[in-house]
């Protein structure tokens, strides 16, 4: 079955603190990884995607196939970085994507 | 830059009553989704559409709904007899190329049903 974890409702850090966004997913086939993020009163937007392997607002995130994981991580987070962040599964062959519960991040000042 | 764009933004409808909920996708995207969001909880997939049938739905999407793409630019979801439980954030997508591109989402159509 295709699923995506997301095992922390909430993270809550300190403004220049690193952050890491956990993201376990199971998915038989060759999975298509996402972050998306959802801003106070925003739309959900792409935040980043394996495949491309870029850093967007300082964040990377590394498809480890091994551990089935796609952590989301930053080194020192930023208060405008506050948000809903979901991790999602694409999967390849099937017309869907899969969202995880999403983790809410909380940057303190 | 293109938008995905979703009316009514906020919609309250009595329970029994029908919905459609309007959505005009990303003019050359070809792949059309609509996910759902029920307050606190995760995103969940309703349904996929390309080439002008429905390509995958979940077991959410039920007899009581049905979408259509009537004109080659409107994609609509309609709730043929809402239930309580059908209140939520109703997320219209749509995807240029195929399974495991980028999703662009619209703002969303927050539906309550009394």
């Amino acid at each position: 079955a295709q699923r995506v974890t997301q095992p922390e409702k909430l993270l809550s850090v300190f403004k220049g603190a690193p952050v890491e966004l956990k993201c376990n997913y199971s998915y038989s086939g060759s999975p298509e990884l996402f972050w998306y993020v959802q801003y106070s009163r925003q739309r959900l937007q792409l935040l980043l995607r394996h495949i491309s392997r870029e850093s967007i607002k300082g964040f990377t995130a590394d498809l480890n196939k091994g551990e089935t994981s796609f952590h989301l991580k930053k080194p020192f987070a930023q208060e405008e970085d506050s948000a809903m962040y979901y991790c999602a599964l694409g999967t390849t062959g099937g017309f869907k994507t899969i969202f995880g519960a999403g983790t809410r991040l909380f940057v303190k000042a | 830059e293109p938008e995905v764009t979703q009316t009514p933004s906020h919609q309250v409808t009595q329970m029994g009553q029908e919905v459609i909920l309007r959505c005009v996708p990303i003019s050359n995207h070809l792949y059309f989704y609509w996910y759902r969001q029920i307050l606190g909880q995760k995103v969940e997939f309703l349904v996929s559409f390309y080439n002008n049938e429905i390509s995958e739905k979940s077991e959410i999407f039920d007899d009581q709904f049905s979408v259509e793409r009537p004109d080659g630019s409107n994609f609509t979801l309609k709730i043929r007899s809402t239930k309580l439980e059908d209140s939520a954030m109703y997320f219209c997508a749509s995807q240029e190329s195929g399974p495991g591109n980028t999703i662009y989402f619209g703002e969303g159509s927050w539906l309550t049903v009394v």
